[in-house]
């Protein structure tokens, strides 16, 4: 049972070029979701997914989009990324009503 | 929307004392609230969380009570270790925490030894 994982791990980008960040669970969960953290902001909420075949907007979701592939993954997309935009990522999915488990983030840097 | 607020930032206790980390919720509909220990580099790892049907919770070392009333959640972390030191985040949501969770700004725990 891998949990959570996301790629890439670490990624560098130049303003203007596009990414996405992927997501997978194995633990067969309704709900994924993805969240930005910065600095003395907490984790903020950018998309989620409550079920397979639907998606949600966040409290941040200006400049991404995302795709919930299918159940077992989410995937977040930077069109055009900006230095804002630098942070840590993190994915993280829950059963219905119950506990969040989160990846172990990929850490973005956009020059 | 809902709106977390956490204190204090930054908490040093002595190892051995009892720690208090306090948040407040602004949305009357949150019904589920999850503490999240962030160790330096790491994810973060859920540690207890409660529903809005009990007033408090424990396990072992760590405890959570809930004053629906006045809106408030606290942590409570007693005989501190040093493996206790981390940032630590309060969270609420309404659904029971299925659209995802509101996260207060987090709390930097120093165990002094």
């Amino acid at each position: 049972n891998a949990g959570v994982t996301q790629t890439p791990k670490f990624q560098v980008l130049k303003t203007g070029q596009s990414m996405t960040l992927q997501c997978a669970q194995d633990m067969n969960h309704n709900s994924m979701y993805w969240y930005r953290q910065d600095p003395g902001m907490g984790l903020r909420l950018i998309y989620y997914s409550a079920s397979e075949g639907t998606t949600d907007k966040g409290e941040v979701p200006n400049g991404y989009n995302v795709s919930r592939l299918n159940k077992r993954e989410f995937s977040l997309r930077l069109e055009s990324a900006a230095p804002s935009q630098t942070s840590v990522y993190f994915c993280a999915s829950s059963a219905t009503r119950a506990q969040s488990l989160f990846g172990p983030g990929t850490r973005l840097l956009v020059l | 929307g809902e709106n977390v607020e956490q204190h204090p930032s930054t908490l040093s206790v002595q190892e051995g004392d009892s720690a208090v980390i306090k948040c407040t919720y602004s949305d009357s509909a949150s019904n589920y609230f999850p503490w999240y220990k962030q160790e330096l580099g790491k994810r973060p790892q859920l540690i207890i969380d409660i529903r809005s049907n009990v007033g408090e919770k424990k396990d072992q070392r760590i405890a959570v009570t809930l004053n629906k009333t006045a809106k408030h959640f606290s942590l409570h972390i007693t005989e501190t270790q040093p493996e206790d030191s981390a940032v630590y985040f309060c969270a609420a949501a309404s659904g029971g925490g299925a659209d995802g969770l509101t996260f207060g700004k987090g709390t930097h725990l120093i165990i002094q030894p």
